[in-house]
């Protein structure tokens, strides 16, 4: 398996552009966060799924926007590039039903640099 | 929502010596709380977790303790050693499947062993 995976690695955009960072897991699990992680503020949540359809804001949702149309998948969306979003952004997976397990996985974490 | 408070920032400690990390959390309904430690350009790996029924766990030179009452938790590391050096993490999730993947995290320890 190679557990949680994203792309790109790293990233820069101008202000005002827009771009996906892409989660994918092949671990069949249904549990899949975002996190960004900026120095003094640890991984702060934007936004969750429970399974395939199904959504919900975190901490910080405000300019990011998420989907998840399969289990594997679980983009996020920037609409529109600030400088404030500059951060290294996490996506995680767990296992849930039937026989839900609390480790959480995190891909390489995707380096994102807006100007 | 829930909010998770993390101290100290930063720890410095001899090799050999013991290191406490302690955290608060605000969501009564919380029941469940990981630890992560991610180390220097890594993602977070989960080293130990605590359910609400539970006071203490330990795993060999790490241990964490649960007040459910105070709603704080720790983390001990004994023995220290330079591999513990790290940014650790704590994090508190709430019971109920709509909060399945809502893990909330507070903002990191740097941990440093002194050789």
């Amino acid at each position: 398996n190679a557990g949680v995976t994203q792309t790109p690695k790293f990233q820069v955009l101008k202000t005002g552009q827009s771009m996906t960072l892409q989660c994918a897991q092949d671990m069949n699990h249904e549990y899949m966060s975002w996190y960004r992680q900026d120095p003094g503020m640890g991984l702060r949540l934007i936004h969750y799924s429970v399974g395939a359809g199904i959504t919900d804001q975190g901490e910080v949702p405000n300019g990011y926007n998420v989907s998840r149309s399969t289990t594997e998948d679980f983009p996020l969306r920037l609409l529109s590039a600030a400088p404030s979003q500059t951060s290294v952004y996490f996506c995680a997976s767990r296992q849930g039903a039937p026989d839900p397990q609390e480790t959480q996985y995190f891909g390489p974490g995707t380096r994102l640099l807006v100007l | 929502g829930e909010n998770v408070e993390q101290h100290p920032s930063t720890l410095s400690v001899q090799e050999g010596d013991s290191a406490v990390i302690k955290c608060t959390y605000s969501d009564s309904a919380s029941n469940y709380f990981p630890w992560y430690k991610q180390e220097l350009g890594k993602r977070p790996q989960l080293i130990i977790d605590i359910r609400s029924n539970v006071g203490e766990k330990k795993d060999q030179r790490i241990a964490v303790t649960l007040n459910k009452t105070a709603k704080h938790f720790s983390l001990h590391i004994t023995e220290t050693q330079p591999e513990d050096s790290a940014v650790y993490f704590c994090a508190a999730r709430r019971t109920g499947y709509s909060s399945a993947s809502k893990i909330i995290f507070g903002s990191g320890t740097r941990l440093s062993i002194r050789p």
